[in-house]
């Protein structure tokens, strides 16, 4: 069965920092999808950036951009010129092609500091 | 303004009470589902319905009864509910359930507290 796992319950940095949150995952499919989903304080999920195995091109939405080590089985989130807006719970998701069940990591607690 | 409305916010109720949790979407989607969301934890799915029928039903108790009556409504309905189900339960709706390109927009959650 696949597995995510998100091995920092909370990180904190300074307001403009970049951070870098980790995610790796267990899986015996060659074809897949990541995610990484935002749940900032009013508690709505939100998608931030979207990664599919087969391509080797890194994905990046603006100041999010992700790290995929498909060997390592590695998809980390790093976060540029970060902002306060950013403080948030994230979670990194997978998404297989043989059953469509997307398993989640347990989530990362980011808190962003003035 | 979310595309996926939940209410209530916020739900409180006793081991003997009966509620209902509603959920309802704008979005002109054909798939809905119910998660929980516990503290520390993986989001758990719970049901699953396209195009108003149930899907997937993930060996949850019976004491949850979802029902879906059209595409655009999801409800979740509660009895004799549990200490250990105090949670935050998330809708969320996609354009088909199975898809690569239709991602989940889920609403803001139900707060809810067993007592």
């Amino acid at each position: 069965a696949q597995t995510v796992t998100q091995s920092q319950p909370e990180m904190s940095v300074q307001e403009a920092e970049t951070v870098t949150l980790s995610c790796t995952y267990d899986t015996s499919e060659n074809n897949y999808y990541l995610f990484w989903y935002k749940q900032p304080p009013s508690r709505q999920m939100i998608l931030v950036i979207r990664q599919e195995a087969y391509k080797q091109q890194n994905a990046t939405e603006n100041r999010f951009s992700v790290n995929f080590q498909k060997a390592a089985k590695s998809f980390s989130l790093k976060i540029s010129d970060s902002q306060l807006g950013d403080t948030a719970m994230y979670f990194c998701a997978y998404l297989g092609i043989s059953n469509y069940q997307l398993i989640w990591g347990a989530g990362t607690k980011l808190i962003i500091k003035p | 303004e979310t595309g996926v409305t939940q209410t209530p916010r916020h739900l409180v109720m006793g081991m003997t009470n009966k509620k209902s949790l509603k959920c309802e979407q704008h979005l002109g989607h054909n798939a809905m589902y119910w998660y929980k969301q516990s503290a520390k934890k993986p989001l758990e799915l719970m049901f699953v319905y396209s195009l108003e029928e149930r899907v997937e039903n993930n060996s949850v108790p019976s004491r949850f009864s979802p029902e879906c009556p059209n595409s655009s409504h999801l409800f979740l309905h509660l009895h004799t509910l549990q200490p250990e189900d105090s949670a935050l339960y998330l809708c969320a709706s996609s354009q088909d359930r199975i898809s690569t390109n239709s991602p989940l927009h889920f609403g803001n959650g139900t707060r809810l507290t067993v007592t």
